[in-house]
């Protein structure tokens, strides 16, 4: 089983539609969780983090199921910038002496005009 | 200007060459991360260093070599490598402390010929 599991896509969707991405995660001592962006032939960039009580940042909102060891997350009125790979990343610590910080394999978001 | 810095950002080597990847981060972080991204994979996670101290190597071959000779600097040493290593390498770094992200440099585009 993949560490870190998501859809990989594409999701082509039109403009001002709602999207969400889930993933899941094998270790259930992972300790903080992420989302990234990666546009094409660039580097990931944090899109945010992912808390318990879930967080929300503008059109975008990401919850954590740590029960499930399900995260997801929901853009709503979707642009046509936001046409991007979206990774899932988890955080694991090992007694504070090591940091792994392990990625999904990304879903591919295409926003139609 | 970017918090993490990689050079160079393309380089294409044959098989029986040595070249080194330089990373430096000006965030001051304490973990610094390699990680593999070939075309349509995930992110790979190749090695880890917090403090100075490299506390993963994911499975590595003995061809890429890491070094970190401070808390800022991080190479990865290449030689004799082989045509499958062709891909982007990315360097990270982030506060080896729960919750923190990752800030990613650009990335070095690798062609082994």
């Amino acid at each position: 089983r993949k560490e870190v599991e998501q859809d990989p896509g594409p999701f082509n969707v039109p403009e001002g539609a709602t999207v969400a991405f889930n993933c899941t995660y094998s270790n259930s001592a992972s300790q903080s969780f992420f989302w990234y962006r990666q546009d094409c032939r660039k580097e990931p960039k944090l899109l945010m983090s992912v808390y318990s009580s879930g967080n929300e940042d503008g059109r975008f909102t990401a919850q954590l199921n740590r029960a499930s060891q399900y995260i997801s997350l929901l853009i709503r009125d979707s642009k046509l910038s936001d046409s991007a790979t979206y990774l899932c990343v988890v955080k694991e610590l090992d007694g504070g002496a090591t940091n792994k910080l392990i990625f999904g394999t990304g879903t591919l978001l295409a926003v139609q005009p | 200007e970017t918090g993490v810095t990689q050079t160079p950002r393309h380089l294409v080597m044959g098989m029986t060459n040595k070249k080194s990847l330089k990373c430096e981060q000006h965030l001051g972080h304490n973990a610094m991360y390699w990680y593999k991204q070939s075309a349509k994979k995930p992110l790979e996670l190749m090695f880890v260093y917090n403090f100075k101290e490299q506390t993963e190597n994911n499975s590595v071959p003995s061809r890429f070599s890491p070094e970190c000779p401070n808390s800022s600097h991080l190479f990865l040493h290449l030689h004799t490598l082989q045509p499958e290593d062709s891909a982007l390498y990315l360097c990270a770094s982030s506060q080896g402390v729960r919750g923190a992200e990752a800030f990613f440099g650009q990335g070095t585009r690798l062609t082994v010929v």
